[in-house]
């Protein structure tokens, strides 16, 4: 049984720095893709990046590639996001979540619970 | 990007009649390579992530209850609930993966009336 088991919700100061992790239990870290999105009452659900573990290859939104990093740990099946320079448009629930392979962008098939991350100052 | 659109924001059906959740994308989504649409549906409740109903437009994911159904093409698509169920209260969402970014719809609130 695929879970994405994720890292707890944190409150963040502006500017500060949020890394976010998602332990792959029950999936094959190496066959598979996966993406960070988010979610947010005004912007709806967002797409941050995602990456290919066994190549280490990862891609991530244009208007975002300055702040984020996108890596994983095959020893641990665990992948991470970490966003620097947050501001308050930044809150958001955030998601990782496993790609079906469809030769283009992917959707996807299986998905953490999900990371609140608030930022106040 | 492309954009896409959700229609209505909400609607209230009532229990055991269908429920019509329209999605448009600005650009076309079906590809001349393989002849298919790339988009998908996700149904999220209340603090729950997404779950995948449907991908490829019309297929539906494995123990999605088949009362759930994906159409249409090119730029227009429908899911359709044929028999709403209190279970299925809900947001809906469409998703295109046709190119990258990959982007959602606004959303439609599916409620019990």
């Amino acid at each position: 049984q695929v879970q994405l088991e994720q890292s707890g919700a944190e409150v963040k100061r502006p500017g500060s720095s949020v890394r976010i992790s998602c332990k792959v239990h029950g999936s094959p870290l190496n066959n598979y893709a996966f993406t960070w999105l988010r979610q947010t009452p005004g912007q709806g659900l967002e797409w941050l990046g995602g990456i290919v573990p066994i190549v280490d290859r990862s891609n991530t939104a244009q208007h975002l590639r300055t702040r984020i990093t996108i890596t994983a740990d095959k020893s641990t099946r665990t992948v991470y996001m970490e966003l620097n320079g947050l501001t308050s448009e930044d809150a958001a629930i955030y998601y990782c979540a496993r790609d079906r392979p469809s030769g283009n962008s992917p959707f996807f098939d299986y998905w953490g619970r999900g990371t609140l991350i608030t930022v106040s100052s | 990007d492309v954009v896409m659109t959700q229609s209505p924001e909400s609607l209230a059906v009532p229990l055991g009649e269908r429920a019509t959740i329209n999605c448009r994308s600005s650009q076309r989504i079906l590809s001349s390579v393989n002849n298919r649409d790339y988009l998908a549906w996700y149904q999220q409740k209340p603090g729950q992530p997404p779950k995948l109903l449907i991908f490829w437009a019309s297929t539906r994911e494995s123990g999605v209850p088949d009362r759930f159904s994906g159409s249409g093409s090119g730029t227009d698509f429908t899911l359709s609930i044929s028999s709403l169920e209190a279970e299925d209260v809900a947001v809906y969402y469409c998703q295109q993966y046709f190119s990258s970014p990959l982007t959602f719809g606004g959303g439609t609130r599916v409620e019990i009336k």
